[in-house]
């Protein structure tokens, strides 16, 4: 089946660096990724639809200029979260569509503290 | 976009089947009706989708009123491992495609 990769699984950072975390589609094309965040013990929210080859759309009250999101091909989008502080620790789960398949592939997740 | 509603938990036990219903009585003719799973500190997982009929796969049935104001993710005999909070979400079949969750339902599943 679809396959999403997404790393590093887990990342620690200091605050006011930037971390990069990839999305790829490991079998299949994705002209559209997805980037969600969750807090503990809350659900998933979107912060921003990718496309390969033109800018995200970002949703309503999401930072563009601090969360950079990258998908220059139509296997890899990538979320940057530029001058990280302690409150931007959150699990980020990126997704793709498979609509030919039918459903959405979603990512493992990826672990981010700012120490 | 359309809302769902689902029961903030529910608990069922081991090798019975397992129920989870969905209320989407704002649901469009062309809403797509999507169920995921979300197991600890994973990302969600795909676990079957409908539109008018009934569905089934490897992993649950999908049981969708005649209205399609509801629905029903069907779990024939539940194991330790479907221990998740389950999702569903209308997706419309034009447009962004994007997925908005809600709470979802926490399911428990006792030895």
């Amino acid at each position: 089946g679809a396959v999403v990769s997404q790393h590093p699984s887990w990342v620690i950072c200091k605050s006011g660096t930037s971390v990069k975390i990839e999305c790829r589609s490991l079998d299949f094309q994705a002209t559209t990724m997805f980037w969600y965040r969750q807090f503990p013990k809350q659900s998933l929210m979107l912060m921003a639809t990718s496309n390969e080859g033109s800018k995200a759309t970002y949703e309503q009250g999401v930072e563009k200029d601090k969360f950079l999101i990258n998908h220059a091909s139509l296997t890899l989008s990538t979320l940057t979260v530029t001058s990280a502080h302690p409150e931007d620790s959150s699990f980020y789960i990126c997704s793709a569509s498979t609509r030919g398949l039918g459903g959405y592939t979603f990512g493992s997740g990826t672990r981010l503290t700012v120490v | 976009d359309a809302k769902t509603t689902q029961p903030n938990s529910m608990e069922s036990n081991e090798e019975e089947p397992v129920h989870l219903p969905c209320n989407h009585s704002t649901i469009s003719g062309t809403d797509y009706i999507h169920w995921y799973r979300q197991l600890p500190s994973q990302g969600p997982e795909y676990v079957i989708h409908g539109l008018t009929s009934n569905v089934n796969n490897r992993m649950a049935s999908l049981a969708i009123a005649e209205d399609r104001k509801s629905s029903t993710l069907i779990l024939h005999r539940a194991t330790l491992r479907d221990a998740a909070v389950y999702y569903c979400i209308l997706v419309r079949q034009q447009g962004a495609q994007k997925l908005v969750f809600g709470q979802g339902t926490r399911l428990t599943i006792n030895p």
